[in-house]
Order: structure tokens, then C-alpha cells, then sequence
């Protein structure tokens, strides 16, 4: 069974910092790998999928990376701004005989000072 | 236009209550979920419809039934309401490639934030 693992559960940095966010995953059988944002009281939003064959997939200040092999990805944010604070969540589409499911894991907080 | 959007958004009922939560998308999408966001934050997939057929069935009490009319409604159903089923429920949609088979992004609703007294 998938199990997803982020680390830290919540970060504090100051405005301007660059930081990285951990994702492992326990079964490298995935079909793609997507990293949301959850604000406080709102839904997901999508921010980076990066396919099973990709290594690493950019947008704007945020760099995803996957290494399949030893089950881990990592979301990079660049020149951290106050407007980034949310939690980011990290989830994984399994290959299964049934079917695709994404299995997420439980977040990290992150919290921007100005 | 909101893409994927949930009925109502906050919902305060009493135990042993049947309730209902809708959600519908615009997307096109032919698969939809629900998922349940405990205290800790904590996202789990209940079920999956594709093209109006369920396709995974977590373990889930039988009380909580989901109802897909068409393609682009997939509604919950819950029965005899318990305090341990206060969470926020989450709708989603997304579409399965048709070359290889799988998901593809999956798009959120806001959330319905269920609370039983």
C-alpha cells in the first residue's frame, strides 16, 4: 500500500528565502506526482505534476523535482513571498491493477514572515 | 466559471441527521471523486466514479452513499449522521488519458465543511 511522508509538518522562514519541501513515497510504481496548495478554509489547487518519466518540472519561482528510484521529490520555492504561506501538500498517482489512485500526504506548512 | 463546485459550503446538522452534499464540474472531465479532510489535515479518497460507474471504494461506513447521475454530477449522501463524521468533504474531477490509461490532474472543489452536534 502507497504511503506518502512530507517533511518538515510546518516551516517558518523569513520573507526572501529560498526552501525546499520533501515528499517520500514508499512505492516507486507511480504514474505522476502532484504537489497542491491548501489556503486556510479553501480547496486544492494544482501546482506542478511531474509525469513518471520526467525529472523535474518548473513554474514560475517553484521547482518540482522526482527521483522514482528512491522514492522522494522535492518542491523548491524561490525568493519565498508572504503570499506563498499555505500548507502544501504532495500526492502520488499509483499504477494498481483497478485502476490510478492518488494517495496524498499529510502537508507542510508553511508560513512566510514579512 | 468555477470548474468543480460543491453544495452548500458549510453544513451544521445534528446526529443522526441524513444529509446530502452536490458537486458538479465543467470541466468534461469522466471522473470524479470524494475525498475527506480529517482534523489533522489529513486528505483520504472515499470513492471514484468514472463515466457514472464506481471505480474505487475505500472503506468507507455503508451509511455514506455516493449518487452519480451523469458525468458531471457526483453527489454524497450520508445517513444517520455521527460526530466522527464532522470533516471537511472535498469533490474532485479530473480525466483519464485515453493513451495510457491513467489520471490526469486532478481539479478541487472549495470543500463542504460538515459539522455534527
Amino acid at each position: 500500500k502507497q504511503e506518502v511522508t512530507q517533511i518538515p509538518a510546518a516551516l517558518s522562514v523569513p520573507e526572501g528565502e529560498n526552501l525546499v519541501l520533501n515528499c517520500s513515497f514508499t512505492d516507486s510504481a507511480i504514474y505522476n506526482l502532484q504537489w497542491f496548495r491548501q489556503d486556510p478554509g479553501k480547496g486544492l489547487t494544482s501546482l506542478l505534476l511531474i509525469q513518471s518519466s520526467q525529472r523535474e518540472q518548473t513554474s514560475g519561482r517553484l521547482n518540482a523535482s522526482l527521483d522514482k528510484s528512491s522514492g522522494r521529490s522535492t518542491l523548491y520555492i524561490a525568493a519565498s513571498q508572504p503570499g506563498d504561506s499555505a500548507t502544501y501538500l504532495c500526492a502520488v498517482i499509483s499504477l494498481e491493477t483497478s485502476g490510478s489512485r492518488l494517495t496524498f500526504g499529510e502537508g507542510t506548512q508553511l508560513t512566510v514572515n514579512p | 466559471d468555477t470548474a468543480v463546485s460543491q453544495t452548500p459550503k458549510y453544513l451544521v446538522t445534528q446526529m443522526g441527521n441524513d444529509k446530502s452534499i452536490k458537486c458538479e464540474q465543467n470541466l468534461g472531465h469522466d471522473t470524479m471523486y470524494w475525498y475527506k479532510q480529517d482534523s489533522k489535515k489529513f486528505l483520504k479518497i472515499m470513492f471514484s466514479y468514472n463515466n457514472k460507474e464506481l471505480i474505487i471504494n475505500e472503506t468507507v461506513p455503508n451509511r455514506f452513499s455516493p449518487k452519480s447521475p451523469d458525468k458531471a454530477h457526483l453527489n454524497l449522501h450520508i445517513n444517520s449522521l455521527e460526530l466522527g463524521d464532522s470533516a471537511v468533504y472535498f469533490c474532485a474531477s479530473s480525466r483519464i488519458s485515453r493513451a495510457s490509461g491513467r489520471m490526469e490532474t486532478q481539479y478541487f472543489g472549495p470543500g463542504t465543511r460538515l459539522l455534527v452536534l
